[in-house]
């Protein structure tokens, strides 16, 4: 168990460009889940996947973002035309739903993304 | 919808001292609890959850929580404060323990030598 790990650590772009964040879950976790923090405020939901369903979007997730997770596996998160608004630290976070049973989510180290 | 109330962005404590973070949930069902610990720089670590089973609930680090459903609250308690402590704490919420999280605002925790 090697945790979730999230990459990069850190993206600086200007506004207007395009950016991808990768995230790797715990080995065999079905379930995968994007926030969004920004400063002092607690993270918001924004998308998850089980398998490599997405499930649910939250309204927050603008047509500008996208998120994939090809084969169960790993998951990226795509913001196109990335804007100042969009600065924030996002946060991954996997679990092993069992049928009957309730996940818990392990968290990645996050990305933040500073948006000039 | 669900929601959490941490009552204090700010608390200071007492290096040895009891640690008392504040946490008030809105459900219309019976809610799954949780509290997360964030250090700089890093991600979310849970100390414990609540899942109905009990509700003295006990977590890593010697924290514990108690569920009380006549208050809707879920405070967060340790008995004596290390300056390890020192992190930004979430309570945060589910419906069903088995899908998205709603996260309070954080306090942060300050030990005070």
């Amino acid at each position: 168990d090697t945790g979730v790990s999230q990459n990069p650590r850190h993206k600086i772009t200007k506004r207007g460009q395009n950016v991808t964040f990768r995230c790797d879950p715990i080995s065999e976790h079905n379930r995968l889940y994007w926030y969004r923090q920004t400063l002092g405020q607690g993270p918001e939901f924004l998308t998850y996947f089980q398998n490599e369903a997405q499930l649910e979007k939250s309204r927050l997730l603008s047509d500008r973002f996208s998120a994939e997770r090809p084969k169960g596996s790993f998951s990226t998160l795509e913001i196109q035309r990335t804007e100042q608004g969009d600065s924030a630290m996002y946060l991954c976070a996997s679990s092993l739903l069992v049928w009957g049973g309730q996940d818990t989510q392990y968290f990645g180290p996050g990305t933040r993304l500073t948006v000039l | 919808a669900q929601s959490v109330t941490q009552l204090g962005s700010h608390v200071s404590v007492s290096e040895g001292a009891l640690v008392l973070l504040r946490c008030n949930y809105s459900s219309s069902v019976p809610p799954y609890l949780f509290w997360y610990v964030q250090y700089p720089n890093q991600g979310l670590q849970l100390l414990l959850k609540y899942t109905s089973a009990a509700t003295l609930v006990k977590g890593i680090n010697g924290f514990e929580a108690e569920f009380k459903k006549s208050e809707t609250s879920f405070h967060l308690t340790k008995p004596s404060a290390h300056m390890s402590d020192a992190a930004e704490y979430f309570c945060a919420v589910s419906v069903s323990g088995n899908e998205k999280l709603t996260f309070g605002t954080g306090t942060r925790l300050t030990i005070i030598p």
